[in-house]
Parts: C-alpha cells; structure tokens; sequence
C-alpha cells in the first residue's frame, strides 16, 4: 500500500529565514504528487503539484518543490517566510493508474514562524 | 464563486448521541469526497459521491456512518451512535470531474465527542 511520510510533525523558524519541509513517499511508480496548506479556519488549499516534466515546481505563495525520483522525495521550499505562512502543509500523492484518485495524505507538518 | 461551504464548524456531543455533518460543494461539482483526520494522525479518506450515487465508500469505518446526497448537490454525514474515537477534523471535498486530480476542500468540521 501507498504511504507518505512527513518526519517533522513541527517546524519553527524565524520570518525571513528559508524552509525546507520533508515528504517521502512509498509506492511502486511514480504517483502524482502534491502540497496543500491549511491555515487557521480555512480549508486546504493546492499549493502546488507534479504529474510530470521538470523535477522543479513553482507554486503559489511562492513555494516551490522538487521532485527527487532517486529519494522518493518532494521537498517543499521557500526561500524567506512570511508570518502568514504559519499554517500546516500537507503532502499527498494520488496514483498514475487504477482509476482511482483518492489522494493518500501524510499526518502533515505545523509551521511556526517567529517574528 | 462560492467555495465548498461546511457546516457546523465545531460539534461537542456525548458518547451515545448523534450528529449530522453537512457539506456544500462548489456549484456543478458532479464529485463530493469526505475525508477524516484524527488528532496528529493522517486524513483519510472516506467515501466518494458521483451525484447522488456512491462511488465509492470504501474508508467509512463502520456502519455507524451515514453519508447521504440526496439530489446530488449537498451532502451529509450522520453518525449514530457517536463514539469516543469519531472525534476528529471531517472534511468535505469536491472536483468537477472524477478524473480531475484536483480537489477543493471545505474548513472542516472539528467533531469532538466526550
């Protein structure tokens, strides 16, 4: 069965420092992936998502990931954080085949960001 | 546009009772998806509506939940009788299509049962 793994339940760091947060996945072909965010009182929200081409995707907010085949990875990345960017990221990977696109969901990551 | 809309956003009933979650997807939305998370555990998903017929409902944990989506555009999810262990965040989603990868996710409904 397909899992994702997020290792950091929490994450704090200063505004304006980078982030990098972890996601690993276990399946046995490459599935399409994604990063949602949920900030308080609201749903999730797509940050971003690889099906397919280059390894380097730009989201919004200005979250970037990249997909490392090699590490069954999708690292999630910004550059300098901002305040409003305290929320709790979520991987999710849906297969290629199978007809199903139910998103199998990591237990997420909570952000804290210092001022 | 109105987003997918849920309601209430919090619930605190006792073991025993029972509680009625309601989700409004986005306008012409065929595909309506619950999903639960337990406290620090992953969200999982629950059943699948295309319209008002269940496509697919293969993580409803037991026959204590009722989903429901009667005329295919809003839907519920009963639980009768509430158990300790029903507590958690339950989400609501929908797509416009089954085989769009992108799903839009309500606030959820935070169910807490004592």
């Amino acid at each position: 069965a397909q899992s994702v793994t997020q290792p950091d339940i929490h994450i704090t760091v200063s505004e304006g420092a980078s982030l990098e947060l972890r996601c690993n996945y276990s399946y046995g072909a490459t599935p399409y992936l994604f990063w949602y965010v949920q900030s308080p009182g609201q749903g999730l929200q797509l940050l971003l998502k690889y099906f397919s081409g280059d390894t380097l995707v730009q989201g919004i907010k200005g979250f970037e990931a990249e997909f490392k085949r090699s590490q069954s990875s999708f690292n999630l990345r910004k550059p300098s954080v901002h305040w409003s960017d305290a929320a709790e990221y979520f991987c999710a990977v849906v297969p290629l085949s199978g007809g199903s696109y139910i998103p199998t969901f990591g237990r997420g990551t909570s952000l804290i960001v210092h001022p | 546009e109105a987003g997918v809309t849920q309601f209430p956003s919090h619930s605190v009933i006792e073991k025993g009772q029972t509680v009625t979650l309601r989700c409004d997807p986005i306008s012409g939305h065929d595909n309506l998806y619950w999903y639960r998370r337990v406290m620090g555990k992953e969200i999982k998903f629950l059943l699948h509506f295309v319209k008002e017929s269940k496509q697919d409902e293969s993580g409803m944990p037991n026959n204590r939940f009722l989903a429901e989506r009667t005329g295919g555009t809003y839907s519920t999810l009963k639980v009768q009788p509430a158990e300790l262990e029903d507590s958690g965040v339950y989400f609501c989603a929908s797509s416009q299509t089954s085989g769009s990868l992108e799903q839009f996710f309500g606030p959820g409904t935070r169910l807490t049962v004592l």
